[in-house]
């Protein structure tokens, strides 16, 4: 079975101030481990993602994700966070099991303070 | 890029109705998924399919049913509104592989009233 944490609902932040997003999930088997963003009034949108290699990957908007596997942790950060990235962002991991099926955290509403 | 409709992006129902979700990708992807979206409780599996005429459970099924005559479109069908089905509902689709990512439509916010 698989679970995805969230620990913060709501993270607050102040534009340019950096911000991390935590992530924990369990799982019986090795995972695909993903973010989506969610902008008000939209669907959700693959932020990063992380497959295998580097445990350290980025988006082309400046966020950043590591993989951590003995914490099983997939913390999404950014050093310096604009206006725009106000929005519900999502972490989700897929089981390596050959089906497609993600489950996902219950978000975290990142809201940025001007 | 890849481009999943959801036919409407507010609904608003009465409860018994029956109430039809339509969504289409015009990527020839295998894969489709109908989510619902509750605040607190993130994104739950309700319907899956990988193939035409082929469907599975997801998490929460109650109440729900689809139907996947082509591939290119999936429909969540409620059979008999009931208000604790107001939400907002997801659609998904992807290719083969448990490596790639769902690509989602807008979402339709329904009301049942």
């Amino acid at each position: 079975a698989q679970s995805v944490t969230q620990l913060d609902s709501q993270v607050p932040v102040f534009e340019e101030a950096p911000v991390e997003l935590r992530c924990n999930y369990s799982s019986s088997v090795s995972v695909y481990l993903f973010w989506y963003v969610q902008y008000p009034n939209q669907g959700l949108q693959l932020l990063l993602k992380y497959l295998s290699g580097s445990t350290l990957v980025e988006s082309i908007n400046g966020f950043e994700a590591e993989f951590n596997k003995s914490q099983t942790s997939f913390h999404l950060r950014k050093p310096s966070v604009h206006i725009s990235d106000t929005a519900e962002y999502f972490c989700a991991v897929s089981p390596k099991t050959g089906a497609n099926n993600l489950f996902f955290g219950t978000g975290t509403r990142l809201t940025v303070i001007p | 890029d890849v481009k999943v409709t959801q036919s409407s992006r507010y609904l608003v129902k009465r409860t018994g109705e029956k109430v039809f979700l339509e969504c289409v990708q015009d990527m020839d992807h295998e894969n489709m998924f109908w989510y619902r979206q509750d605040p607190g409780l993130g994104l739950r599996l309700i319907y899956f399919s990988y193939d035409v005429k082929m469907k599975e459970k997801g998490d929460i099924p109650e109440g729900y049913s689809v139907s996947r005559e082509k591939k290119e479109r999936f429909s969540l069908i409620l059979e008999s509104a009931s208000t604790n089905q107001t939400s907002m509902y997801l659609c998904a689709s992807s290719t083969t592989g448990e490596d790639q990512p769902q690509h989602f439509g807008d979402g339709t916010r329904l009301s049942i009233l």
